[in-house]
């Protein structure tokens, strides 16, 4: 079965440092997508950063990275310069293609909290 | 804006009513999953339409149905609701296949009273 873990409920990390939040998955499938989603207060999931399986470089999007190590099953995303309007839930999906269907397996999610 | 339209964003209803959820795709998308948001089980997967097929259930009581009509707008009903329907139900939809995104909507937050 599919399982995507992420061990830290909690990160602080003080405005204009870097943050990487962890996740490490679990699947047989040979391919397979990772995505980083952030949920603020208001409730709204927001696609942040897309990595495919077989993709031979780590995605960046702005300050967003993924950290992308395949032997290992992480998929860490690393953000830079926090902002305060960074504090949120992260949460880190995979969607393995067996099964025969494409839905996302989430983790369980990081609240991040800026300090100012 | 992710381009994924829900509504209502709130709703407040009565142990044992139905209530219908609406969620409009990306211009384009042919699939919809549904999810539901509840504090104790996280983000549970309820549901996978593709071009008005489904394709997959999750942890989707059989209290819950959902539809995917030809104008790709999808409805998820709920019904005989009890107190723990109560979470944040959200819409996503993608083009399809493994490696493409899913944008979410900004979700539905359901409270049974």
């Amino acid at each position: 079965a599919q399982k995507i873990t992420q061990t830290q409920p909690g990160m602080f990390v003080q405005e204009k440092e870097a943050v990487t939040l962890d996740c490490t998955y679990d699947t047989s499938d040979p391919s397979y997508g990772l995505f980083w989603y952030k949920q603020p207060s208001s409730g709204e999931m927001i696609f942040l950063i897309y990595q495919g399986s077989y993709d031979q470089q780590n995605a960046t999007e702005g300050r967003y990275s993924l950290n992308f190590q395949k032997a290992r099953k992480s998929a860490n995303l690393v953000i830079s310069a926090s902002q305060l309007g960074d504090s949120a839930m992260y949460f880190c999906a995979m969607r393995p293609t067996q099964g025969g269907s494409e839905k996302l397996v989430f983790g369980k999610g990081t609240k991040l909290t800026v300090n100012p | 804006d992710s381009g994924v339209t829900q509504t209502p964003k709130h709703l407040i209803t009565a142990t044992g009513q139905r209530v219908t959820l609406r969620c409009s795709p990306r211009s384009g998308d042919l699939s919809v999953y549904w999810y539901q948001q509840s504090l104790d089980q996280g983000l549970q997967f309820l549901i996978h339409y593709y071009n008005g097929e489904e394709r997959a259930k999750g942890n989707i009581l059989e209290r819950f149905s959902a539809q995917q009509f030809p104008d790709l707008h999808s409805e998820l009903n709920l019904s005989s609701l009890e107190l723990g329907d109560s979470a944040l139900y959200f819409c996503a939809s993608s083009g399809g296949g493994t490696h493409t995104e899913a944008f979410f909507g900004q979700g539905t937050r359901l409270t049974v009273v």
